[in-house]
């Protein structure tokens, strides 16, 4: 059974850069097959698609984050990890991590973590 | 505003029948996989039916997915008081080249 395990700070200042680290267990990420996903939710809104990564290193980013966003694999920690710089309020939000399959539906989810974003 | 549209809201009374819409595009549900997910308050999203009409291992019969065009519907039937969550449709958008959700449906059971 594949879990995933979001783990990262809680509350980030503006203007900062968002870290986050997710932890795969129960499947290796260089086996290939799946893409590596991020995901996040709004307070109370729905669900935004950040972007993904290959056990390669090949990436597809959401092009509204694009300029911010970079999302890293690290095959023999096996995890991934993404990094948004300048975040603002609109960044605060439930990050995360997903299995997607190459079809890309999201078939294993990590339980989420809250990042805030304020001073 | 989603690239996907659902109706914000549905319901309906144990053993119904419920149908939820999503509309898209021929960038996005005409030419690509139609995935739906279930989000129960407080907790991560589910995947409950893949490739338009696939369900996962595990997920009811009760849930079943259909597509045409550019529309794509879940329908639950046998409502159950469980059921009581969020829906979310999702699928490739070519012209954007990424993954596209609706703005989710909550769906009431009575």
């Amino acid at each position: 059974q594949v879990q995933l395990q979001e783990s990262g700070p809680g509350l980030v200042e503006p203007s900062q850069t968002l870290s986050l680290t997710c932890t795969v267990s129960g499947g290796s990420i260089s086996s290939g097959g799946y893409y590596w996903s991020w995901i996040r939710q709004h307070p109370g809104k729905g669900l935004e698609w950040i972007g993904y990564i290959y056990f390669s290193g090949s990436t597809y980013y959401n092009p509204s984050l694009k300029s911010r966003l970079t999302i890293s694999v690290d095959t023999s920690t096996n995890q991934f990890s993404l990094k948004l710089t300048s975040v603002t309020a609109a960044d605060t939000a439930v990050y995360y991590c997903a299995r997607a399959a190459l079809t890309q539906e999201f078939d294993y989810w990590g339980q989420g973590t809250l990042v805030t974003v304020s001073s | 505003q989603s690239v996907l549209t659902q109706p914000p809201s549905a319901s309906g009374t144990p053993g119904q029948r419920v149908t939820i819409s999503c509309s898209g595009s021929s960038s996005n549900i005409e030419g690509n996989f139609v995935f739906w997910y279930q989000q129960l308050p407080g907790t991560a999203p589910k995947l409950l039916i893949y490739k338009n009409n696939q369900r996962p291992s595990g997920v009811p019969e009760r849930f079943s997915g259909s597509k045409s065009g550019t529309s794509a519907s879940l329908a639950i039937s046998g409502l159950r008081s469980e059921d009581e969550a969020e829906y979310y449709c999702a699928a490739w958008d070519d012209s954007l080249s990424g993954v596209v959700f609706g703005g989710g449906t909550k769906l009431t059971v009575l």
